[in-house]
């Protein structure tokens, strides 16, 4: 089954600074890879998708993340962060065929401090 | 306005007491799903459905119906709920082609249940 690991519970980075939100996947074959993000008392609002294609993948407010087939990775990128962007981040995994299960890491909480 | 609506959104209730939350889109999308979110757990699916009359188990399906009969609603029933189930829970909704959704998911914005 296929699954997701964010590997740190809280992120913090000053203003101004890149900001980087790790996730790393395990999917049989080739994966559909989503990051959203999600403010208080509100639903996930999705930032950008790799399906296919171009390894970087641009998405909205500024984000970014890059394919890495080898590393399994899928990290979300901003190269500077704003005190807005501080909210919970899931990296989400589905695999290419079968079930249209989707699965969610446990989230990183990302602060950005003034 | 493209949205997932879900109600309530808060409720407190008691140990088997039967109890439905709604879900609602209005995107004519043919995928599904819910979801609980628990404090380092993320999201798990529990449920979800490509279309009218048809649904399958996620992730943590045990204590949970859910039933399709229109495109538009996917009503998550508890038919005899227990303390374990307190959590968030969130309603999704995406396009699907030829079976298959890689669309991005449109979430509500959860509803809270506390289980006493």
């Amino acid at each position: 089954a296929q699954s997701v690991a964010q590997p740190e519970d809280q992120v913090n980075v000053a203003e101004g600074n890149p900001l980087t939100v790790k996730c790393t996947y395990s999917v049989s074959g080739n994966p559909y890879l989503f990051w959203y993000v999600q403010y208080p008392n509100r639903g996930l609002q999705f930032l950008l998708k790799y399906i296919t294609g171009d390894n970087l993948v641009k998405g909205s407010y500024g984000f970014e993340a890059e394919f890495n087939k080898s590393q399994t990775s899928f990290h979300l990128k901003k190269p500077s962060a704003l005190v807005s962007d501080s909210a919970l981040y899931f990296c989400a995994v589905r695999a290419p065929y079968g079930n249209n299960r989707l699965a969610f890491g446990k989230g990183n909480q990302v602060v950005v401090i003034p | 306005e493209a949205q997932v609506t879900q109600n309530p959104r808060y409720l407190i209730t008691v140990t088997g007491k039967k109890l439905t939350v709604t879900c609602s889109q209005n995107m004519n999308h043919e995928y599904m799903s819910w979801y609980r979110q628990d404090p380092g757990l993320g999201l798990r699916q529990i449920y979800y459905s490509m279309n009218v009359e048809v649904t399958d188990k996620g992730d943590v399906p045990e204590g949970y119906k859910v039933s399709r009969k229109e495109k538009r609603n996917f009503p998550l029933i508890l038919e005899s709920p227990s303390p374990n189930q307190t959590s968030l829970y969130f309603c999704a909704s995406s396009s699907a082609i030829a079976g298959m959704s890689n669309q991005p998911q449109h979430f509500g914005d959860g509803t809270r249940l506390s289980i006493l």
